[in-house]
């Protein structure tokens, strides 16, 4: 079984504020990792698919980086806004052939007004 | 394209019970997926398929059971159930699971088991 983590587990920001969060993964057979944004009541959706160390992708105020030799990657938050609260989660596919995900238990990110 | 449609969208059973869950895609995606999320928890894999005709267990296959006839649905089938199988049910499909695919999920499926 594959160890994926997210921290933090939950977080509040204030709205305006810019903020980050972590994805870590195993840095040994990294193939791809994915994020996906999943807001309450709604199934997760695409964010960033990243495959290369250096890696980073933009989504208008939302970006993320990765580093597949030490494994982690952030996702960043630039003047947050109420409509981004949501869970973020990470998912992890190895190399070698496997089908599936593996996914972080996510961060729950609230933002206050 | 509705995407990936699931029923029904809640339920609750009796210990024992069983039922089926329903998931289709119209996308002609090939690979299928059923995970459970539990509070607190990431997504678990249940099951999986990557065509008409194969399905692999996944990470918590127990208690479940999955068929794929053809490319549109892949149904996820509890036979007995019990308390510990309470949880929100997601069908995700993607074309092919290479590095830039990303999975497209349906809305869920809420099961209680009392």
């Amino acid at each position: 079984i594959l160890n994926v983590e997210q921290s933090p587990q939950s977080l509040h920001v204030q709205e305006g504020d810019s903020t980050n969060f972590t994805c870590s993964f195993p840095s040994s057979n990294f193939y791809a990792l994915h994020w996906y944004r999943w807001e309450t009541a709604k199934s997760p959706e695409a964010l960033f698919v990243m495959t290369l160390n250096g890696d980073e992708k933009k989504k208008g105020r939302i970006s993320a980086t990765l580093n597949t030799k030490e494994g982690y990657s952030y996702l960043y938050i630039k003047g947050s806004q109420p409509e981004d609260s949501a869970t973020y989660l990470c998912a992890f596919k190895s190399g070698g052939g496997a089908d599936e995900l593996t996914f972080g238990k996510g961060t729950h990110l609230i933002i206050q007004p | 394209n509705a995407g990936v449609t699931q029923t029904p969208k809640f339920r609750i059973l009796k210990i024992g019970q069983s039922m089926t869950l329903q998931c289709t895609q119209d996308m002609n995606h090939n690979y299928m997926y059923w995970y459970r999320q539990d509070p607190g928890m990431g997504l678990k894999l249940i099951y999986y398929s990557v065509g008409a005709g194969i399905t692999d267990k996944g990470e918590v296959p127990n208690g479940y059971n999955v068929s794929r006839s053809t490319t549109e649905d892949f149904p996820l089938r509890l036979e007995l159930a019990a308390p510990s199988q309470t949880s929100v049910y997601f069908c995700a499909s993607s074309y092919y699971p290479q590095s830039t695919d990303t999975q497209y999920f349906g809305p869920g499926t809420r099961l209680t088991v009392l």
